[in-house]
């Protein structure tokens, strides 16, 4: 299985802020990689798909970079809904896909 | 839009199975992937496994033993059972289409279902 690794586990940060979240593949999967945000009691939604593709709907401060084996996920000028746990998942080996194991973001 | 709905027993004795549906809306079942995906309280996502509308499946290798799924195309309906199940099972159990583009993402989910285990 590919091991996906997230860093850090949980973030403490201000509304206006800027934050970055990590993840890492334990095998290169090129650009094969999605970031979701999951709210409490809530299924996860995608943010971003294939490394940096925003989907419709996500706001543009969000972004995504990174290929290879290292992604990172950067949300500008946090706002009081941003607060959430966040995902990341590859799809370049589809049995199994997997996910990293979260990064809770949480107000200061 | 597509909208998904998972039902099913709350509650599973162990040793037995959990058996869930995941009913689709608003859109068709027809030549898509869709995937069971859990979540323990409080900790991260574990895919379990996909079916085609064609009915070919693919399982996580930590599950292939214990997991069924199959499709209804005809109710717009998705399966999975899990059998023999113990304390480890106790999740939130989500189904989600597999939207393929230039990666493989899951969108949309449904709300998820808890399933809690009884010794």
């Amino acid at each position: 299985d590919i091991q996906m690794t997230q860093s850090p586990a949980s973030l403490s940060a201000s509304v206006g802020d800027r934050v970055t979240i990590t993840c890492r593949a334990s095998q290169n999967i090129r650009k094969y990689l999605n970031w979701y945000q999951q709210r409490p009691g809530e299924a996860p939604h995608v943010l971003i798909s294939a490394v940096s593709t925003l989907e419709t709907g996500v706001p543009s401060r969000f972004s995504g970079s990174g290929s290879g084996t290292e992604f990172t996920l950067t949300i500008n000028s946090l706002q009081p809904e941003d607060f959430a746990t966040y995902y990341c998942q590859q799809s370049f080996s589809t049995v199994p896909y997997t996910f990293g194991q979260g990064t809770k973001l949480e107000i200061k | 839009q597509v909208q998904l709905q998972e039902a099913g027993p709350g509650l599973v004795k162990s040793s037995e199975t959990l058996s869930l549906t995941c009913t689709v809306s608003g859109g068709s079942i027809s030549n898509h992937y869709w995937s069971w995906i859990r979540q323990p309280a409080g900790k991260g996502l574990e895919w379990i496994g996909r079916v085609h509308s064609n009915g070919l499946t693919n399982y996580n290798p930590s599950l292939r033993t214990r997991v069924a799924m199959s499709i209804d195309t005809s109710k717009n309906e998705i399966s999975l059972s899990l059998h023999s199940v113990t304390a480890a099972d106790i999740a939130v159990y989500f189904c989600a289409r597999a939207t393929i583009g230039a990666s493989v993402y899951f969108d949309p989910w449904g709300q998820g279902t808890l399933v809690t285990v009884s010794s």
